[in-house]
């Protein structure tokens, strides 16, 4: 079955940790999104990709690297958390090509102390 | 300044009630309009629209665009308890999704 998926689900880690939060997709879709959202707020895009060896900074500077070494995986690294990155991370895809919706990962909850 | 303005921010309901929400944008490569649905977890998709004047349905939920006006709106009828969650307009601009900061539902019993 077609899905995105993201790993782990919720993540509390301390200060100046290094973290990778994962993304996959099976739908064989060309363009992946990681999108910040603060409880009650506006999602913002962090960084997307149009498709392999393709990675663009969005709106919101989180002091975050992506990489898009194969298709379906679109992973998310933070080099040092701080408290400031504690929010809700949501990583989407759709096909570059047609008409259609972005799907959605169940997100990741980060909390940083 | 916002690409996508929502409104009303917040709205509270009773069952039984018809709500409208309001989805103003501000693009210049629109290539598409989208409503999503969030409750506690990831947004999940309502409608995709393209065209103007062309309604589209699910159940008790419609949705229509006005590329001219440069608005959509959202149609719940007979509300339910369930409906009660974040409504979120995005626009697709080029490559990218613009979202707006979404209307509250809440509908009461």
């Amino acid at each position: 079955e077609a899905d995105i998926y993201q790993t782990p689900r919720y993540l509390v880690i301390g200060t100046g940790k290094k973290i990778t939060l994962e993304c996959s997709q099976t739908m064989g879709h060309d363009k992946m999104y990681w999108y910040q959202q603060d409880p009650g707020m506006e999602l913002h895009l962090i960084h997307y990709s149009y498709g392999v060896n393709s990675t663009e900074k969005g709106d919101l500077s989180s002091e975050s690297t992506v990489s898009r070494i194969r298709t379906e995986h679109f992973p998310l690294t933070l080099e040092s958390a701080r408290p400031s990155h504690t929010s809700q991370y949501l990583c989407a895809s759709n096909d570059l090509q047609a008409f259609n919706e972005q799907f959605f990962g169940p997100g990741t909850r980060l909390t940083v102390l | 300044e916002d690409k996508v303005v929502q409104s009303p921010l917040s709205l509270v309901v009773h069952e039984g009630d018809t709500v409208t929400l309001n989805c103003s944008y501000e693009v210049t490569n629109f290539r598409s309009l989208l409503w999503y649905k969030q409750e506690k977890k990831a947004p999940t998709f309502l409608f995709m629209l393209t065209s103007s004047g062309i309604e589209k349905k699910s159940g008790r939920l419609s949705s229509i665009l006005d590329k001219k006006e440069l608005f959509s709106i959202l149609n719940i009828t007979a509300t339910q308890t369930g409906d009660s969650a974040i409504y979120l307009c995005a626009v697709e601009e080029g490559n990218q999704f613009y979202f707006g900061t979404g209307t509250s539902l809440t509908v009461i019993p």
